[in-house]
């Protein structure tokens, strides 16, 4: 099955700093989710964007719609210890229920 | 408070012998979906249904088998044909007519020895 491009894989940084990651396709969504998993854990929906070009924010998260929509970015601003997980891009296009999710960015939050 | 549960947390089974996991919904939402997630992977469509008594294969259904009676189940047969079943399983629900957000639940990981 298709699999949506993530980057970068993983990444270290120190806390306090502002962490940046994308998501491409090959094709066009329609909408397009951002999903924090902890270890051992589903999930968590952070933010849903549902236009191309919109920007979306949830505290210190800022995602935005691709114009070519098909691509999608998360910024985190500020980063804490507790930012560290695994963040999943997901991509649903018009007329389906099937989604489509990214490889995964891994965060490591160094204190 | 309106989520979706999964049970059990831990599962652990021999190899040749089929398995239930438990999936349940009180979102009211008309679509439900199973993945698997093996570490360090993303995650893998298995089953998803968009209504009651309908639903479809994903993209790794060999070995598994579903039903969706209840709007609020959709319980996931792991069975003797899947050749590798051990896994984190993970299910979530959307609304349906406005399919967009899409929910999990805390996953269930099975371990077949």
């Amino acid at each position: 099955g298709q699999q949506l491009n993530q980057s970068p894989q993983s990444m270290f940084i120190q806390e306090g700093e502002d962490v940046s990651m994308n998501c491409t396709s090959s094709s066009i969504f329609n909408t397009w989710l951002w999903y924090k998993q902890d270890p051992g854990e589903g999930p968590v929906l952070l933010i849903a964007l549902y236009k191309a070009g919109e920007l979306t924010s949830n505290g210190r998260l800022t995602a935005q719609f691709g114009i070519t929509r098909k691509d999608s970015f998360l910024n985190i601003s500020a980063s804490i210890p507790s930012d560290v997980g695994i963040y999943f891009c997901a991509g649903l296009s018009s007329g389906t229920y099937k989604y489509i999710f990214g490889t995964g960015t891994r965060l490591k939050v160094l204190a | 408070d309106g989520g979706i549960t999964q049970s059990p947390k831990y599962l652990f089974r021999k190899e040749g012998q089929n398995v239930t996991l438990s999936c349940e919904q009180n979102l009211n939402h008309d679509a439900m979906y199973w993945y698997r997630q093996d570490p360090g992977q993303g995650l893998r469509l298995i089953y998803y249904s968009q209504i009651v008594n309908d639903f479809q294969k994903g993209d790794i259904a060999e070995g598994y088998s579903v039903s969706r009676e209840k709007k609020e189940s959709f319980p996931l047969t792991v069975t003797s044909a899947q050749k590798n079943p051990t896994a984190f399983y993970l299910c979530a629900s959307s609304i349906g007519y406005r399919a967009y957000e899409q929910y999990f639940g805390p996953g269930t990981r099975l371990t077949v020895t």
